[in-house]
């Protein structure tokens, strides 16, 4: 039973470009979270998905940033027009059931030149 | 606003002692705490959790205590192992029995290091 996936592991962009970041939840797992890190930082919430809704986005940013949980396939974490500032670890969480997020992925390292 | 924190950012412990690593919280609706373990360059890794209804929990080698009335959170680890070198973070929700954020709240983690 595979893990969560997330790929790719390193991203890296130059600022105005978009960043496309995707997890696999765990076989089972209906519910998606998405964390940001900065370095020596815990991780923040970004948005919770379930398939084909988005259920609570309070931690993403209003602009350049959006989320998907399509019927098929993974969930995508969009990032338009990065900055230098988007520069950081995205990790994709996902469980069974709401509000509890145990399993985590790997995580895409984005670096914006 | 409130938050998740850790008392210190570096623990140093001797292999085979025991290590408690301690976090406190300010949200007083937190009902569901989680300790999660990360090495460096992974994902973090779930280690035990506790509900608001219990004050202590354990699991093998390690053991999660609750204190609501001090907002206090710690994670002992028996016999440490150079394996347990990782950093520490503790994540709480609010709400978990209905109502409140869906989201984890991490505080920023302790860095702990197996001295040989």
């Amino acid at each position: 039973n595979a893990g969560v996936m997330q790929n790719p592991r390193h991203l890296v962009r130059r600022r105005g470009q978009e960043a496309r970041l995707r997890c696999s939840p765990m076989k089972g797992h209906s519910h998606v979270y998405w964390y940001r890190q900065l370095p020596e930082e815990g991780l923040k919430f970004m948005v919770y998905l379930q398939k084909e809704n988005i259920i609570d986005e309070s931690g993403m940013p209003k602009e350049r940033f959006s989320a998907e949980f399509p019927k098929e396939g993974p969930s995508i974490l969009r990032i338009q027009q990065v900055v230098r500032g988007d520069s950081a670890a995205y990790f994709c969480a996902s469980s069974p059931n709401r509000r509890i997020a145990a399993f985590f992925g790997q995580g895409t390292r984005l670096t914006v030149v | 606003g409130e938050s998740v924190g850790l008392h210190l950012p570096t623990l140093s412990v001797q292999e085979g002692d025991n290590s408690i690593i301690n976090c406190a919280y300010s949200n007083s609706a937190s009902d569901y705490f989680i300790w999660y373990k990360q090495e460096s360059g992974k994902g973090p890794q779930f280690i035990i959790d506790i509900r608001s209804n219990m004050d202590k929990r354990q699991g093998q080698r390690v053991t999660v205590l609750l204190n609501k009335t001090v907002k206090h959170l710690s994670l002992q680890i028996a016999a440490t192992q150079p394996g347990d070198s990782a950093v520490y973070f503790c994540a709480e929700i609010a709400g978990l029995s209905g109502g409140g954020a869906d989201g984890l709240t991490f505080g920023k983690g302790t860095h702990l290091i197996i001295q040989p």
